[in-house]
């Protein structure tokens, strides 16, 4: 069926670094590709979202790129902040009809200060 | 700014109960969808609805219905609770592309 692996699990990185985490899809008909973010005990936010036509957006200190021959997508987040640490989802889906969505498993971001 | 609302935040409930979970949005989304999230296995479809009355099942629909007989209203129906059925379940609502989550309601069966 249709998957979404996503890369790391956890990640720790220092106070200014840059952290990425990574998600491949298995179907190729996918075409819109949103990030989450939850913070502890709050309910999971879209952060940033691409789609198939775009190859990379930015969002201050933000970025998605995309690669739809590999059919894999990446955030970036540079100069990582305390504030940025929180579990973040990938996810997958075709721009028509409801949006189904199929999510990563997540990745727990820390960022040390 | 869009409001997604879920009866309650924490739920206790015996094995073999019939439990409700309800979901409202205040935004006229035509799109509404249950998961549950579990660690490590990240948010899980259970059903989704795209219209009043009009469901389809998503990954993980055993164990499990759903009811809509209002645009605003998505509920999620334990027919007989069990112990692997804890978890938090999330409700989300979604014009086309993003999707808003409500708070979550996290059930525990016993």
């Amino acid at each position: 069926g249709e998957n979404v692996e996503q890369h790391p699990s956890t990640l720790s990185v220092q106070e200014g670094d840059s952290a990425v985490i990574k998600c491949t899809y298995s179907d190729s008909a996918s075409n819109y590709f949103p990030w989450y973010k939850q913070e502890l005990g709050k309910r999971p936010q879209l952060i940033i979202d691409i789609r198939s036509n775009v190859g990379e957006k930015k969002d201050q200190r933000i970025a998605v790129t995309l690669n739809k021959t590999a059919k894999h997508f990446s955030l970036h987040i540079t100069e990582t902040q305390p504030e940025d640490s929180a579990v973040y989802f990938c996810a997958a889906s075709k721009a028509s009809g409801t949006y189904k969505y199929i999510f990563g498993t997540g990745t727990r971001l820390k960022v040390l200060a | 700014d869009v409001k997604v609302t879920q009866s309650s935040r924490y739920l206790v409930k015996r094995t073999g109960e019939k439990v409700f979970l309800e979901c409202v949005q205040d935004m006229d989304h035509e799109n509404m969808f249950w998961y549950r999230q579990d660690p490590g296995l990240g948010l899980r479809l259970i059903y989704f609805s795209y219209d009043v009355k009009m469901k389809e099942k998503g990954d993980i629909p055993e164990g499990y219905s759903v009811s809509r007989e209002k645009k605003e209203r998505f509920s999620l129906i334990l027919e007989s609770a069990s112990t692997n059925q804890t978890s938090m379940y999330l409700c989300a609502s979604s014009p086309r592309g993003e999707q808003y989550f409500g708070p979550g309601t996290r059930l525990t069966v016993t």
